[in-house]
């Protein structure tokens, strides 16, 4: 079975440092990828995802991720966080095919920005 | 277009008892999908729902079900709720597949004493 593994749990920055959080998981084959975020107070959303194509995919707010099919990974980076970045970050993962398909979540990343 | 909706958003309930939680999607959309969410076990899948049809299941006990109606809002049932049922409870929905992009509600948060 499919599982996701966020390296980093908690994660503490200062403003203008570069940002990179880790997913990785187990199985192979074809895969979706999602990045959600949760800011304090708000619903889950979709930060980025990947289903084919270039494996450097770019999001809202300045983020991107890169799917890197032999690593199995798919780390969310950005180049400079800002305050307004402390979130709860979640990586996802599809298991299965056709009407089986399910998301398979990571734990989540904590990050903490400093003003 | 209006958010994926939930009530009640709190629930405080007592062991034994049992629970019922709403989710509206966005209008148009046809997939619902439930979410427990938990600080030690992040967002465990409970099932999904495409067309008043559960498409899919988690590893949960038959004391969750759940339902939806023929526009496409769904309830989800915790029948003699243990202490450990106590969390967030997140409804998603999508256009077509769980796998394609989820918009989520603000959650239902319970407390079993």
């Amino acid at each position: 079975a499919q599982s996701v593994s966020q390296h980093n749990h908690h994660v503490i920055l200062s403003e203008a440092a570069s940002l990179e959080l880790g997913c990785n998981y187990s199985y192979g084959g074809t895969v979706n990828l999602f990045w959600y975020v949760q800011y304090p107070g708000q619903h889950l959303q979709l930060l980025l995802k990947y289903f084919s194509g270039d494996p450097l995919v770019k999001g809202i707010k300045g983020f991107e991720a890169e799917f890197i099919k032999s690593k199995f990974s798919f780390n969310l980076r950005k180049p400079s966080v800002q305050w307004s970045d402390t979130a709860e970050y979640f990586c996802a993962v599809t298991q299965g095919a056709g009407n089986n398909r399910k998301l398979i979540w990571g734990l989540g990343t904590s990050l903490a920005v400093n003003p | 277009k209006a958010g994926v909706t939930q009530t009640p958003r709190y629930l405080i309930k007592t062991r034994g008892q049992q629970v019922t939680l709403s989710c509206s999607p966005i209008s148009g959309h046809r997939s619902v999908s439930w979410y427990q969410q938990t600080p030690g076990q992040g967002l465990q899948f409970l099932f999904e729902y495409f067309s008043e049809t559960q498409r899919n299941k988690g590893n949960f006990p038959g004391r969750f079900s759940g339902r939806q109606f023929s526009n496409s809002r769904s309830e989800m049932n915790v029948s003699t709720l243990e202490l450990g049922d106590s969390a967030l409870y997140l409804c998603a929905s999508s256009l077509e597949l769980v796998a394609e992009t989820q918009y989520f509600g603000p959650g239902t948060r319970l407390l079993v004493l």
